[in-house]
């Protein structure tokens, strides 16, 4: 069976300073690992996916995510925050091979950059 | 311009009266699915489709029915709503529904049953 987790319910950081966004999977096999975004009143857009090679995978509007096999996380990051960042981020996962059709997604984690 | 799109985008209604949201994609994609978004407990799908005339449960699929006769479109169907159906929906296409394939969501449609 497949799982995330996302350990904290809302991210606080100032404006220019590097952000982390936590995630922690379980899967029996391989994982495939995405993030998205939602910003207030929208649909969520997809940030960016790891699926294998190398462990840091950049994805849109600056976002980059470190993917760790022996700690089973996938932390998103970005090196400078913005205002305009402030949103709800979720991670997902997949199971390879063999994978469910449906993915898990974690419960969101709400960034807010103060000014 | 790649879009999903769902109607309406707000709907309030009373328990017991029968309503449809329907969701349609424009990328060809082979795979679509329903989700519901409720504060704490994240995205939980409710029903895929992996092609035309292929359907299957999501993790909560009581209460909800889905169709998918065309490949564009996949409605959600509440034959007999009721209150705890009061929610935040989406609905998501990908290319194919297996592996590193992303998700493509609409705008969401907030539900509210009285």
């Amino acid at each position: 069976a497949q799982s995330v987790a996302q350990p904290e319910d809302q991210v606080n950081v100032a404006e220019g300073n590097p952000l982390t966004v936590k995630c922690t999977y379980s899967v029996s096999g391989n994982p495939y690992l995405f993030w998205y975004v939602q910003y207030p009143n929208r649909g969520l857009q997809f940030l960016l996916k790891y699926i294998t090679g190398d462990n840091l995978v950049k994805g849109s509007y600056g976002f980059e995510a470190e993917f760790n096999k022996s700690q089973t996380s996938f932390h998103l990051k970005k090196p400078s925050a913005l205002v305009s960042d402030s949103a709800l981020y979720f991670c997902a996962v997949r199971e390879d091979p063999g994978g469910s059709y449906i993915p898990t997604f974690g419960r969101g984690t709400s960034l807010i950059v103060h000014p | 311009e790649a879009q999903v799109t769902q109607n309406p985008r707000y709907l309030i209604t009373v328990t017991g009266k029968k309503l449809t949201v329907t969701c349609s994609q424009n990328m060809n994609h082979e795979y679509m699915s329903w989700y519901r978004q409720d504060p704490g407990l994240g995205l939980r799908q409710i029903y895929y489709s992996m092609n035309v005339e292929v359907t299957d449960k999501g993790d909560v699929p009581e209460g909800y029915k889905v169709s998918r006769k065309e490949k564009r479109n996949f409605p959600l169907i509440l034959e007999s709503p009721s209150p705890n159906q009061t929610s935040l929906y989406f609905c998501a296409s990908s290319l194919r529904g297996t592996g590193s394939y992303e998700q493509y969501f609409g705008p969401g449609t907030r539900l509210t049953v009285t």
